[in-house]
């Protein structure tokens, strides 16, 4: 079974560090590009970053570029999303996503799987 | 930065009604536009890719069509399990864009 499977949420005060981890299972993780979607609370969806399959070519939304870092370990099959500098308005569930088909994070295909997602919360 | 917007929001309607959300991009994006369904506490779900290419496991109710800048989802006869969100995104240049969301509500 295809699955992806998001850890590493928590409370965390403003200026913090988390650091996100997606291992998924079930597919040639190499071959698929990821990214990772939030959905703040009472909000819609953003998209906020994503990385090739091997790795090389990474993209963020601009409000987050210079604080987070994603990354992957494709012998791990692992994604991660280094978050820091967090600020109150990163407040969201952040869900992990795996491109249908393709290394390049653009293209017409879309996020066929997607994990249940963490609660990454910001507060003092 | 390409901007989606949905419309409309919320969208009301009833069992067995044909639905229509619109989407339309700030410039035009070709056929990179995929369209998502997401209900509270689960995971989105992927409907519709390329525009109008149905996903696997995807009830045939559901249908997109549209090019360049403006897109639609159509839900041929709206069952109570389709009361939900809906979102549109691009795929075409980063950052890949969601729309705001329909919401179709009884």
């Amino acid at each position: 079974e295809v699955q992806l499977l998001e850890s590493g949420g928590g409370l965390v005060q403003p200026g913090g560090s988390l650091r996100l981890s997606c291992a998924a299972s079930g597919f040639t993780f190499s071959s698929c590009a990821m990214s990772w979607v939030r959905q703040a609370p009472g909000k819609g969806l953003e998209w906020v970053s994503a990385i090739s399959g091997p790795g090389g070519g990474t993209y963020y939304v601009d409000s987050v570029k210079g604080r987070f870092t994603i990354s992957r370990d494709n012998p791990k099959n692992t994604l991660y999303l280094q978050m820091n500098i967090l600020r109150a308005e990163d407040t969201a569930i952040y869900y992990c996503a795996k491109k249908a088909v393709g290394i390049t994070v653009a293209g017409t295909y879309g996020m066929d799987v997607w994990g249940l997602g963490t609660t990454v919360t910001v507060s003092s | 930065d390409i901007q989606m917007t949905q419309s409309p929001s919320p969208l009301s309607a009833s069992v067995g009604d044909r639905v229509t959300i619109t989407c339309r991009a700030s410039q035009t994006i070709s056929n990179y536009l995929s369209w998502y369904q997401h209900q509270p506490g689960k995971a989105p779900k992927l409907l519709i890719y390329a525009a109008s290419s149905l996903q696997s496991g995807v009830p045939s109710r559901f249908s997109g069509s549209g090019s360049g800048t403006d897109f639609t989802l159509t839900i041929s006869s709206l069952q109570p399990e389709d009361f939900s969100t809906y979102y549109c995104q691009q795929s075409h240049t980063s950052p890949l864009t969601f729309g705001g969301g329909t919401k179709v509500e009884i």
